[in-house]
């Protein structure tokens, strides 16, 4: 079955630690996304990834880092800086390249709720 | 500021009742995305349109780009309705990476 994991569905960590969220897919798509979801609010972008060895910063990059070494991961760093970490995450992929000439559906993981105490 | 406005936030409703969702967005777009998120968190994409009318099931989404307004309508409601509805746009021209501008989500309940 294609699709994207994303694990784990809760980490729990302390303050100052750094974290890693992992995501993953199999539907063979070039661009990748990671979203930041809390309360009462929209999704919003930190990083996206349009191809291998390549990424950009999103509305609210400050305090993650990613890397997309493989064109199936995108793994997400939650650093010690992110003031406020705790939060809902979720990764999406879709099979917009680097043309910008078109829309395409994103399909999202199922989310990993971080807890940061 | 949101690109992407929602309305209502929270909807509850009878089973077997007649819904409806609205979006509004304040930017030229490509395309208008409706995505549904259940309790346990994970989104799925249920239309994505640029003109017109599409439907799928009891789901029906509409645009109107010169009013700038979409709605996603449901008919015949059921409690398995029970979600959190999003509204996304692609901007006009698209931009690399396909970036979605999401409104912050209609919380519908469906009550038996």
């Amino acid at each position: 079955d294609g699709g994207i994991t994303q694990s784990p569905k809760y980490l729990f960590r302390k303050e100052g630690q750094n974290v890693t969220l992992s995501c993953e897919q199999n539907l063979n798509h070039d661009a990748m996304y990671w979203y930041r979801q809390d309360p009462g609010q929209g999704l919003r972008l930190i990083y996206y990834s349009q191809i291998v060895n390549d990424f950009q910063k999103g509305d609210i990059a400050e305090g993650y880092s990613v890397s997309r070494e493989k064109k199936e991961s995108f793994p997400l760093t939650v650093t010690s800086a992110q003031k406020n970490p705790t939060a809902f995450y979720l990764c999406a992929s879709s099979a917009a390249g680097t043309s910008g000439l078109y829309s395409y559906e994103q399909y999202f993981g199922p989310g990993t709720r971080l807890t940061v105490t | 500021k949101n690109e992407v406005e929602q309305s209502p936030q929270n909807l509850t409703a009878q089973e077997g009742e007649f819904i409806t969702i609205n979006c509004s967005y304040s930017v030229g777009i490509s395309a208008l995305h409706w995505l549904q998120q259940h309790p346990g968190g994970g989104i799925v994409s249920l239309f994505m349109l640029s003109s017109g009318k599409k439907k799928h099931g009891r789901l029906i989404a509409t645009i109107n780009i010169q009013e700038k307004h979409s709605s996603l309508h449901i008919t015949a409601s059921h409690p398995r309705d029970s979600a959190v509805y999003i509204c996304a746009v692609t901007i006009y021209p698209p931009n690399t990476g396909n970036q979605f501008y999401f409104g912050t989500g209609t919380s519908l309940t469906v009550i038996p």
